[in-house]
């Protein structure tokens, strides 16, 4: 998955209980995302990182927080799990692609994230 | 409101025969749409990417079209193997969004032999 990992691959949790899933990078890409895939809605952005400290919100950002202290690493963090936030969570990235001349996202592996 | 639709259905073909899916939307004015195929388990990967003022793109067995008038793309895959049997996104990206992609919820497509 070109260089990007995701942490935990899977995890079942409580409700009310933080989570915290981590992206990381070996690319040193500036833009990375938070998406979540949901039968029915397909993936919905989160939160988006355009830089070090540099976040904002997506569509679906309620009861979600990032942060990103260094390049390599986009942390998305459930500060009280509902299970409503039950879903696949993907990181991606932003890179160029020389054919098509535009931005295009690389995806991490996913994160399966359950919520009792 | 905003929207962009895929068949939900799954679309059954029989290897050898092209496979044409359907993207529309609604309310947007896309810089261009990418395309991403997606496996059971695994994330999205990117396939092709056409913008606005682009009426067709190909790349090996995939051909895509775009028609901004109709608000439409096809997807088309030619001679198709059970190899392609995937879930295929299409994605919108409006101009100046900060590559932000809104995703279409995919169509699945099974090639059978």
């Amino acid at each position: 998955d070109a260089g990007i990992t995701q942490s935990p691959r899977h995890k079942v949790t409580e409700t009310g209980t933080p989570v915290t899933l981590r992206c990381h990078q070996t690319e040193n890409h500036r833009y990375m995302y938070w998406y979540r895939q949901d039968p029915g809605h397909g993936l919905r952005l989160i939160h988006y990182s355009y830089g070090v400290k540099d976040t904002d919100k997506g569509e679906v950002s309620d009861g979600y927080s990032v942060s990103r202290s260094k390049t390599e690493d986009f942390l998305l963090t459930l500060e009280s799990a509902t299970s409503s936030q039950t879903s696949v969570y993907f990181c991606a990235i932003s890179a160029w692609d020389r054919a098509g001349g535009a931005n295009v996202l690389t995806f991490g592996a996913g994160s399966r994230l359950t919520v009792l | 409101s905003q929207k962009i639709e895929q068949n939900s259905e799954a679309l059954n073909i029989q290897e050898g025969k092209t496979a044409t899916l359907t993207c529309n939307y609604t309310n947007y004015s896309p810089a261009y749409l990418q395309w991403y195929r997606q496996d059971p388990g695994r994330g999205p990967v990117f396939l092709l990417l056409i913008r606005e003022n682009e009426k067709e793109k190909r790349k090996e067995r995939l051909k895509v079209t775009f028609d901004t008038t109709l608000k439409q793309s096809l997807f088309h895959i030619t001679a198709s193997q059970p190899a392609d049997s995937a879930t295929y996104l299409c994605a919108l990206v409006i101009t100046g969004t900060a590559s932000k992609l809104t995703f279409g919820t995919g169509t699945r497509l099974q090639v059978t032999l």
